[in-house]
């Protein structure tokens, strides 16, 4: 079956330009996350939603981040007013679950979003 | 900030070889992951142990876990040109859903 996809692979923005970066999580899963990931580090997680429902945005930088899953599959994330220190690989993720924390999360190929 | 670390952060080995990475992290957990990154790839999930687990096998792979020590350990036996990549340990904490990752290793496989 297909996996999570997300769109586009690749951003270019002027700073202080909007940017919204597009998620398809696997078919049937609940559970979708979002992941910032810098240049030679680890991913850090940014904001976690159970269908619909944003249940965790303690990971997301500043107010100039929100994301939105509004039918429970689709999700966006919005960054405001882009800024150099935005430069980063985002990665989403879904998994199938709805509770208990022990279940895999699948990964997409991420969107490159470069800030000039 | 990231909970886990790493050691090493780099490594590199001749096919054939056994390579083992390490990971430490600071909290209570509900499960550690291990994941795997191919330049330019997106994370392929490796294996899960969790809290009551102390070893795990898939494959080639053998992961450890010492909850006393806050500490885990990823071998990959008889390790191929095709296993060079980044490996991430990843936590999931005591009541959370997120997975919170360590800085990586990067593995060089030598043919």
């Amino acid at each position: 079956g297909a996996g999570v996809s997300q769109s586009p692979r690749y951003k270019v923005a002027k700073r202080g330009q909007d940017v919204a970066l597009r998620c398809d999580p696997i078919s049937g899963h609940v559970s979708l996350f979002w992941y910032q990931q810098a240049l030679g580090q680890g991913p850090e997680f940014l904001t976690y939603f159970q269908n619909e429902a944003q249940l965790d945005k303690s990971g997301l930088p500043s107010d100039r981040f929100f994301a939105e899953r509004p039918e429970g599959s689709v999700s966006t994330l919005k960054i405001q007013r882009t800024q150099q220190e935005d430069s980063a690989v985002y990665l989403c993720a879904s998994s199938r679950e709805s509770g208990g924390g022990a279940d895999t999360q699948y990964f997409g190929p991420g969107t490159r979003l470069t800030v000039l | 900030s990231q909970q886990g670390e790493e050691d090493p952060q780099a490594l590199s080995i001749q096919e054939g070889e056994n390579a083992t990475m390490n990971c430490s992290y600071k909290t209570s957990i509900n499960n550690l992951q291990w994941y795997r990154q191919n330049s330019g790839r997106g994370l392929v999930h490796l294996i899960l142990i969790r809290s009551n687990e102390r070893e795990k096998h898939s494959g080639r792979l053998r992961v450890t876990l010492d909850t006393s020590k806050k500490s885990s350990s990823l071998l990959i036996t008889a390790s191929r040109a095709a296993d060079t990549a980044s490996y991430f340990c990843a936590i999931v904490q005591t009541g959370r859903r997120a997975l919170t990752f360590g800085s990586g290793t990067r593995l060089q496989v030598q043919p």
